[in-house]
């Protein structure tokens, strides 16, 4: 079946140093994969998206970075700072009939950045 | 956030009643989705909506259902809630051609 889930449940990484949280997905089809960032207490919250034609897309201090051959998505965080703290989602775009955008998300990474 | 709210944030129900909760924006966004937020899963889509009058089923719909009789609000129903129902709950909108959804700060339901 069709599902989007992550390689490691908890990422510990110390201030400063560079992160990558991965991401592998099974369908094919989806013309986006996003990723968003959801701290405690709070509803998630979008960081980027990459268009499944492409392999790579920065943003600031992050990029992500799609690989079709083997169906894996990451993100990168640039020098990783007490603020990323959070668990992030990869999610996979199917769009509705309608125009919408029905997501479908990963179960999550938990981001733990240590002072 | 961003112009979106939900309500309540909290409920604690009995297995059998009815509950409705309540999504509220204020940027005109077309469409708007309601989740649910379980460990182990992520977020699942119960129902969109791309209109007033307009909704559809997402992959979890069982035993809930969604009204929109204004562009501002989207309500989701459990018509009987059940003890599997005890989840957080988050409402989101957007726009089309986006994968930017803007979510709202969620409702914690318990149901015992």
């Amino acid at each position: 079946g069709e599902s989007v889930g992550l390689h490691l449940p908890t990422l510990s990484v110390q201030e400063g140093d560079n992160s990558i949280i991965n991401c592998a997905y099974s369908n094919s089809a989806s013309d986006y994969f996003i990723w968003y960032k959801q701290e405690s207490g709070k509803g998630p919250q979008f960081i980027i998206d990459i268009r499944s034609n492409m392999d790579k897309r920065q943003g600031q201090r992050v990029t992500v970075l799609l690989n079709k051959t083997v169906k894996h998505l990451s993100l990168q965080i640039a020098a990783t700072q007490p603020g990323d703290s959070a668990v992030y989602f990869c999610a996979e775009n199917r769009e509705s009939g309608g125009g919408g955008n029905k997501l479908t998300f990963g179960t999550g990474t938990q981001l733990k950045v240590e002072l | 956030d961003a112009g979106i709210t939900q309500s309540p944030r909290h409920k604690v129900t009995e297995t059998g009643t009815p509950v409705t909760l309540r999504c509220h924006q204020t940027e005109n966004h077309r469409y708007m989705y309601w989740y649910r937020q379980d460990p182990g899963h992520g977020l699942r889509l119960i129902h969109y909506s791309y209109g007033v009058k307009d909704t559809d089923k997402g992959e979890v719909s069982d035993g809930y259902s969604v009204s929109r009789s204004k562009t501002e609000d989207f309500l989701l129903t459990l018509e009987s809630a059940t003890s599997s129902q005890t989840s957080v709950y988050f409402c989101a909108m957007g726009t089309s051609g986006d994968n930017e959804q803007f979510f709202g700060p969620g409702t914690r339901l318990t149901v015992l």
